[in-house]
């Protein structure tokens, strides 16, 4: 049992790259979530999924897109990087039926030089 | 939009002293979860907490839910090298449902051996 993986654990991309996260969860999870953190500034809501094929924004959803065409993927893509969206990504995943904890990846590192 | 501040920022201790960190929603919490982040590493579920009032231990960790139920507190006793991190209240407000946690700024702690 893997829990939450994420891929990559580091990426390097220049402005204007593009790329995608990939989230995957083994643990029959219904709702999943992409933060970003930043120095100081703790985690914050990037979208989430309340289950496959639906998604919707969190707290800082511009510049990302994401797709849960699968219940246990949920991607998150950068379509033209940018240096602000330097950062530490982290996946987590919660069951509804476990008093909503979260259980998160080890996070991807992506700096956008 | 839902705010959750933590105070302090950083904390250094020697080790044995106490520490506390604060949490403050400026909304009404259904419930607290506290996580604990160690330095390089990913977000890890410490306990959650539901009723106004609520206090539970785990060891050397006391954690307090607010009678309001907008506030809570983290207390180690004589910490040791094995609490350094940070530590993030979460909560999800009663607008947005149980399915997205706000997350407070953290409290990152360090230890003076």
């Amino acid at each position: 049992n893997a829990g939450v993986t994420q891929t990559p654990k580091f990426r390097v991309l220049k402005t204007g790259q593009s790329m995608t996260l990939l989230c995957a969860q083994d643990m029959n999870h219904e709702y999943m979530y992409w933060y970003r953190q930043d120095p100081g500034m703790g985690l914050r809501l990037i979208h989430y999924s309340v289950g496959e094929g639906t998604t919707a924004k969190g707290e800082v959803p511009d510049g990302y897109n994401v797709s849960r065409l699968k219940k246990q993927n949920f991607l998150l893509g950068l379509e033209s990087a940018a240096p602000s969206q330097t950062s530490v990504y982290f996946c987590a995943s919660i069951s509804a039926s476990a008093k909503n904890i979260q259980y998160f990846g080890a996070g991807t590192r992506l700096s956008v030089l | 939009g839902q705010q959750v501040m933590q105070i302090p920022q950083y904390q250094h201790v020697q080790e044995g002293e106490d520490f506390t960190t604060y949490c403050n929603s400026s909304t009404t919490l259904s419930n607290i979860q506290w996580y604990k982040q160690r330095p390089g590493g990913h977000p890890v579920f410490l306990i959650q907490l539901v009723k106004s009032g609520e206090v539970k231990k785990q060891k050397r960790l006391t954690f307090q839910f607010g009678e309001a139920k907008k506030n809570s507190s983290l207390h180690i006793t004589a910490t040791q090298t094995t609490d350094v991190g940070t530590y993030f209240c979460a909560g999800p407000g009663l607008l947005f449902g149980n399915e997205k946690l706000t997350f407070g700024t953290g409290t990152r702690l360090t230890i003076i051996p």
